[in-house]
């Protein structure tokens, strides 16, 4: 049982660059997150899904666009990469019952923008 | 809006003796959960409170909520090394909002 699964592990972006993060889960989960990790600043919410093809914002959406095409899968996209958005990003996913149950999240991604 | 606030943010505390952790929230709740973070790895649940009154226990911590003076509490008894760690908790809005985390208290536990 797989869980969350996130790719890629670590990654290294020049300024301007674009690039995708890939979230897999295998759990049947309804509910899928995007958060970003900065020291002293706790989990912040990027974009969430409630269900295949929905999606919102979250607090800090700005910079980042996101697609639920299927259940299983939540990308998180940086179409022009800034020093800024360095960070550890976290993909989570919660149960059927949403709001009972705990997130369960992947091993994160590390990203450095130069 | 909903704001999570833990204190403190860090804790040094020697093994053998007993602490808390504050989670205070700014608006009504009766769903709250902590979270242990290892440096370097994901988060990792470890307590679901959905009640008032909710009490939870796992070997040396010990989670309770009190909803109306919106406040959970997470008593370290009898701390040991491999406590050591960074403790989240996080809220429920309502319904299906996502959940909002607290800055975390990095625990160090020192012989």
């Amino acid at each position: 049982n797989a869980g969350v699964t996130q790719t890629p592990k670590f990654r290294v972006l020049k300024t301007g660059q674009s690039m995708t993060l890939l979230c897999a889960q295998d759990m049947n989960h309804e509910y899928m997150y995007w958060y970003r990790q900065d020291p002293g600043m706790g989990l912040r919410l990027i974009h969430y899904s409630v269900g295949e093809g929905t999606t919102a914002k979250g607090e800090v959406p700005d910079g980042y666009n996101v697609s639920r095409l299927k259940k299983q899968n939540f990308l998180l996209g940086l179409e022009s990469a800034a020093p800024s958005q360095t960070s550890v990003y976290f993909c989570a996913s919660r149960g059927g019952q949403g709001w009972n149950s705990p997130l369960h999240f992947g091993n994160g991604t590390r990203l450095t923008v130069t | 809006e909903l704001k999570v606030e833990q204190n403190p943010l860090f804790l040094s505390m020697q093994e053998g003796k007993n602490y808390t952790i504050y989670c205070n929230y700014s608006t009504t709740s009766d769903r709250l959960y902590w979270y242990r973070q290892d440096p370097g790895k994901s988060l990792e649940s470890l307590f679901v409170l959905l009640s008032n009154g909710a009490v939870k226990q796992e070997g040396r911590l010990m989670a309770s909520l009190d909803t109306k003076a919106r406040l959970s509490t997470l008593h370290i008894t009898a701390a040991v090394h491999d406590l050591s760690a960074t403790y989240f908790c996080a809220v429920d809005n309502s319904g299906n909002t996502p959940l909002v985390f607290g800055k975390g208290t990095r625990l160090s536990v020192i012989a």
